[in-house]
């Protein structure tokens, strides 16, 4: 699986729009962008995967660059709920694959 | 509501004791995971099942015993356990098949303690 970077952590006003940035410079043709979250103590929650188009759904945006090196979460209106350890994965689709978990981002949401 | 149960949420246990850990899923799944995450540090995998067929073992000590019986339940035997596997164990399930995305999807964890 390819690496990701990821800043440690991020703050953001509750309401704001928060954006969170990832770098996967290595990732292959066949390789997804996948994004989960972990609130404290509690399983990994998916959130939202894409291959090269930007994708969106009922809790994220999901913006690749046309290079696929790089890309960027999205929470429109973030929430104090939305506090948690973000997760970039890059990963191939094929078959049981594991997830390799890296260190994330923080976010917190401040009031 | 994630559609993947664990049980017990929480355990505390001695090193000379057995216990078990159990994971159930209701998304009609082929494959299942168990991850550990130690404090301050990243999720690992431990265990892959597929199809009831254990495809992945990362290199974990036989202290630590997966059982998959069918493919919605998934268990985690632990017997002389040490206080550094104190962590929280995840499950997880994904489908799997060949035109799936294969998104996992986990349970809320067991949270254990070793004494």
């Amino acid at each position: 699986d390819a690496k990701t970077t990821q800043p440690p952590s991020m703050d953001c006003a509750e309401g704001r729009a928060a954006n969170l940035p990832c770098n996967h410079s290595t990732i292959s043709g066949n390789e997804y962008v996948y994004w989960y979250r972990q609130i404290h103590s509690q399983g990994p929650q998916y959130i939202i995967h894409g291959l090269k188009n930007n994708e969106t759904n009922e809790m994220a945006s999901l913006i690749i660059t046309e290079d696929r090196k790089s890309s960027t979460l999205i929470l429109p209106h973030a929430t104090l709920r939305d506090t948690a350890v973000y997760y970039c994965i890059v990963r191939y689709v094929q078959g049981a694959q594991k997830l390799v978990f890296g260190q994330g981002t923080r976010l917190t949401i401040n009031p | 509501e994630t559609g993947v149960t664990q049980t017990p949420r929480h355990l505390v246990m001695g090193m000379t004791n057995k216990k078990s850990l159990k994971c159930e899923q209701h998304l009609g799944h082929n494959a299942m995971y168990w991850y550990k995450q130690s404090a301050k540090k990243p999720l690992e995998l431990m265990f892959v099942y597929n199809f009831k067929e254990q495809t992945e073992n990362n290199s974990v000590p036989s202290r630590f015993s997966p059982e998959c019986p069918n493919s919605s339940h998934l268990f985690l035997h632990l017997h002389t356990l040490q206080p550094e596997d104190s962590a929280l164990y995840l499950c997880a399930s994904s489908p799997s098949g060949p035109q799936s995305t294969d998104t996992q999807y986990f349970g809320p964890g067991t949270r254990l303690t070793v004494l």
